[in-house]
């Protein structure tokens, strides 16, 4: 039973363009809500994260979004750039431990 | 500062074998989680520990896979005996507060034959 799902398995998005990745869970009980980024062959790196007492963070070309009524938030990069190109895992905690999502595949064409 | 280090990077293993992989934390992070990734099921937790102590194991998929950490500074999982369904890239990351982000290491890629 996925928790945390991220129906889009890849996108692509042309350099300059706004990416748009999209999570939804069903865990009323998630509080805290993060995106990780994974380039191959390394570990995933922290991106950003939100609390569900916001319903947007925004660091530098990064912003996420929290619908808490809909079990939905979704990461946006403008602009997009090539090296933006890497998969991208949702996660989301109601405590100690981090439920992800199975991650989308962002590819920035140049 | 060095990262999560884990060993080794690749493993290659007949099936049956005994298989160990190994994880140093961060120093200074008391928490430590191990993960294995597949395609179908994404990140999976498998066990974490909060200063040294397993605190939730229910991620173990079977009684072959064990988890010890004997000090704060390494922490290993084991296999015995390994099958060719385990195969996957296995992540350890650590942590030092109770919901701060966690920081992984590079993983350790398994096949097992």
């Amino acid at each position: 039973d996925q928790q945390v799902k991220q129906n889009s398995p890849s996108l692509s998005v042309q350099e300059g363009r706004i990416s748009i990745l999209n999570c939804d869970y069903t865990n009323s009980m998630f509080d805290y809500f993060l995106w990780y980024k994974k380039y191959p062959a390394e570990g995933p790196t922290f991106l950003i994260s939100i609390s569900s007492i916001k319903d947007k963070n925004e660091d530098g070309r990064f912003t996420v979004f929290l619908n808490k009524s809909a079990k939905h938030l979704s990461l946006h990069i403008v602009p997009s750039q090539p090296g933006d190109s890497a998969v991208y895992f949702c996660a989301a905690s109601g405590g100690e431990k981090l439920t992800f999502g199975t991650g989308t595949r962002l590819t920035i064409i140049p | 500062d060095a990262g999560v280090i884990q060993s080794p990077r690749h493993e290659v293993t007949e099936m049956g074998q005994e298989v160990t992989l190994r994880c140093k934390p961060i120093s200074g992070h008391n928490s430590l989680f191990w993960y294995r990734q597949t395609m179908m099921r994404g990140l999976e937790l498998l066990i974490y520990f909060n200063n040294n102590v397993p605190i939730d194991d229910s991620g173990m998929p079977e009684d072959r896979f064990s988890a010890k950490m004997p000090n704060a500074s390494f922490s290993t999982l084991k296999i015995q005996p390994s099958e060719p369904r385990d195969s996957a890239v296995y992540f350890c990351a650590s942590r030092t507060t109770r919901r701060g982000e966690q920081f992984f290491g590079p993983g350790t890629r398994l096949t097992v034959l």
